[in-house]
């Protein structure tokens, strides 16, 4: 069936740049999510990618896409404190539902 | 422009009684609607979605129902609650259906104790 994997937590300096990972195994995959949700709260759509894009950038935030080997990652430039939540990668196929990973949780330290 | 509801935003409820969880989409006509769950330290689970008024198709066995009265309402339900149903409870839009983007709803924790 259908699956998405992240890997649970990332921890990283203030200033630096974070890199959140995401795989998936639907190929049919037609657009890509990233959704951040802050402690306590619903979840934000934070950006998102149509599967025949390989990058694209909004911001601090820039999303690759490598279809071939079905991996998506978020890079957050100059990670703020205010960054620290959790990530949640979710792709959608030919159906009206998303499929989520497990979320990774980012921890910003001065 | 489209918002979504959720109340109440916090519930503590005994072990055995009943539930009831509501959420509502203002701004848009005939959305795609969900309810999730995530547990502590958990990922999202989705429970029930609805693409229409009176559809609902269920995604897990559980001891929760959910029923759609009216266009942009969707109601979470149970009769009778377990400890196990304590967790955090979303709802989300979507406008169309076939995979188009979720926006979620502020979500609420329940507890059972």
């Amino acid at each position: 069936g259908e699956d998405v994997e992240q890997s649970l937590f990332l921890s990283v300096r203030e200033g630096d740049s974070s890199v959140i990972n995401c795989t998936y195994t639907d190929s049919s995959s037609t657009y890509l999510y990233w959704y951040k949700q802050e402690p306590g709260a619903g979840l934000q759509l934070l950006t998102y990618i149509f599967s025949n894009m390989d990058m694209k950038q909004d911001q601090r935030l820039t999303v690759l896409l490598n279809k071939k080997d079905k991996h998506l990652s978020l890079r957050i430039a100059d990670t703020q404190t205010g960054d620290s939540a959790i990530y949640f990668c979710a792709e959608s196929g030919n159906t009206d539902k998303l499929i989520f990973g497990t979320g990774t949780r980012l921890q910003v330290f001065p | 422009s489209q918002t979504i509801h959720q109340w109440p935003a916090t519930l503590v409820q005994p072990v055995g009684s009943p539930l009831s969880l509501e959420c509502t989409v203002e701004g848009t006509s005939n959305p795609n609607l969900y309810w999730y769950r995530q547990a502590a330290g958990r990922g999202l689970q989705l429970l029930f979605y609805s693409v229409g008024i009176g559809q609902i198709s269920s995604e897990v066995p559980q001891n929760l129902s959910a029923s759609r009265p009216q266009d942009r309402q969707f109601i979470l339900s149970s009769k009778k609650l377990l400890l196990s149903d304590s967790g955090f409870y979303l709802c989300a839009w979507s406008p169309v259906a076939g995979g188009e983007t979720q926006y979620f709803g502020p979500g609420t924790r329940l507890l059972v104790l």
